[in-house]
């Protein structure tokens, strides 16, 4: 799978929009861009995916570069409760066998 | 809830002993997963199974083992124990492996310290 590029670490506020980048310039076209997020002591949790377009669901936004070398995970109004460690990775064609790779990761800090 | 149990949630075990974890799947998926998250590797993918058949295999050592049953719950058995394999082991599940947008669910994990 291609590798993704994220910073360590992110900083917000209460009830403010979150935006975290992910740099993933190698990625093929058929690779799908999955985020996931891993709250303390908890299993990651599937957050969103996208191909393309951009893609919205109840818990975030996906927004998809025209070149596709990058994306924004986009928390529209963050909460106490979405502190965590979000994760960037692609799947490539035949699902990636090997389930995930989890590189690092954003640490996102929430503020009250 | 994601629907993936996994027991035990802790487990305190000595060196060289031998333990095994127990993974069920969300209802329906046929392909399971096995990940180790410890301080200093971060979250490793180990070996996954697909309706009973090993189908992928990553960073797993030989003292551990995985098999997936005909009913699809999985088992990881981790043997001759050392401290550093304490660390926090996660089953996923999914539909459809070969799908590139399938999404994968996590168990809460099984806290595994060895001493």
């Amino acid at each position: 799978d291609a590798k993704t590029t994220q910073p360590n670490s992110m900083e917000s506020n209460e009830e403010e929009p979150v935006h975290l980048p992910c740099n993933h310039s190698t990625i093929s076209g058929t690779d799908y861009i999955h985020w996931y997020r891993q709250l303390p002591s908890q299993g990651p949790e599937y957050v969103i995916h996208g191909l393309t377009s951009n893609v919205n669901n109840r818990m975030a936004s996906l927004a998809i570069a025209e070149d596709r070398k990058s994306s924004t995970l986009i928390l529209h109004r963050a909460t106490l409760r979405d502190a965590a460690v979000y994760y960037c990775i692609l799947r490539g064609p035949g699902g990636g066998a090997d389930g995930l790779t989890f590189g690092k990761g954003t640490h996102l800090i929430i503020q009250p | 809830d994601s629907g993936v149990t996994q027991t035990p949630k802790h487990l305190i075990t000595a060196t060289g002993q031998r333990v095994t974890l127990r993974c069920s799947p969300r209802s329906g998926d046929l392909s399971v997963y096995w990940y180790q998250q410890s301080l200093d590797q971060g979250l490793q993918f180990l070996i996954q199974y697909y309706n009973g058949e090993e189908r992928a295999k990553g960073n797993i050592l030989e003292r551990f083992s995985a098999q997936q049953f005909p009913d699809l719950h999985s088992e990881l058995n981790l043997s001759s124990l050392e401290l550093g394999d304490s660390a926090l082991y996660f089953c996923a599940s999914s539909t459809n492996p070969r799908s590139s947008g399938n999404t994968i669910y996590f168990g809460e994990g099984s806290w595994l310290t060895v001493v």
